[in-house]
């Protein structure tokens, strides 16, 4: 079985510093890996994800993620944060391999808070 | 707009009550899914349908039912047997039941004990 591990409960920076929130997993074959951001009394919403091909990924509002396989992890970085990124990061994993009818479970991680100060 | 909907945004349970949490989405998507949330435990699956009719059991699926008579709805009922019911409830759905498939949340349903 696969599981997420977020090395940190709570992240505060000052605005237009760089963050890095980590995740890292665990699972013995491929995996499909994502970041969901969550505002306050709100639901998920997908940041971005790794299916396969290049290992650095990128979202629309300036986050990227490296897979790094050998590390087994999947880290959130933004070189220059703002009020608005204050959220909670949820670092997920599905198994690859899961094909057809089989249901591929989607496996959280404890969540990051980040926020921003300005 | 396309989006899934929950309702209502806080619910209240006395003891020994069933109450049943609504989901609908017009996305026409086939899977639904419904999580639970507690603080400082990320997300846990309760159940989840790839097709009108048909349901499987998540992690922690004791204490809760649900229902799959429509594409667009997957209701979830938390029954009395659910013994620490207090939480932040996701439905979520995806195009079919499969691993690359995004997964859509709806805004989440409080749910509070009395």
């Amino acid at each position: 079985a696969q599981s997420v591990t977020q090395l940190d409960s709570q992240v505060p920076v000052f605005e237009e510093a760089p963050v890095e929130l980590r995740c890292n997993y665990s699972s013995s074959v491929s995996v499909y890996l994502f970041w969901y951001v969550q505002y306050p009394n709100q639901g998920l919403q997908l940041l971005l994800k790794y299916l396969s091909g290049s290992t650095l990924v990128e979202s629309i509002n300036g986050f990227e993620a490296e897979f790094n396989k050998s590390q087994t992890s999947f880290h959130l970085r933004k070189p220059s944060v703002h009020i608005s990124d204050t959220a909670e990061y949820f670092c997920a994993v599905r198994l690859a391999n899961a094909g057809g009818t089989s249901y591929g479970k989607l496996t959280f991680g404890q969540g990051t808070i980040l926020t921003v100060h300005p | 707009d396309g989006g899934i909907t929950q309702s209502p945004k806080y619910l209240f349970r006395k003891e020994g009550q069933n109450v049943t949490l609504s989901c609908e989405q017009n996305l026409n998507h086939d899977a639904m899914y419904w999580y639970r949330q507690d603080p400082g435990q990320g997300l846990r699956l309760i159940y989840y349908s790839q097709i009108v009719n048909d349901f499987q059991k998540g992690d922690i699926a004791e204490g809760y039912s649900v229902s799959r008579e429509k594409k667009e709805s997957f209701p979830l009922t938390v029954t009395s047997a659910q013994k620490n019911p207090t939480a932040f409830y996701l439905c979520a759905s995806s195009t079919r039941l499969a691993t690359q498939e995004t997964q859509y949340f709806g805004p989440g349903t409080r749910l509070l004990v009395l």
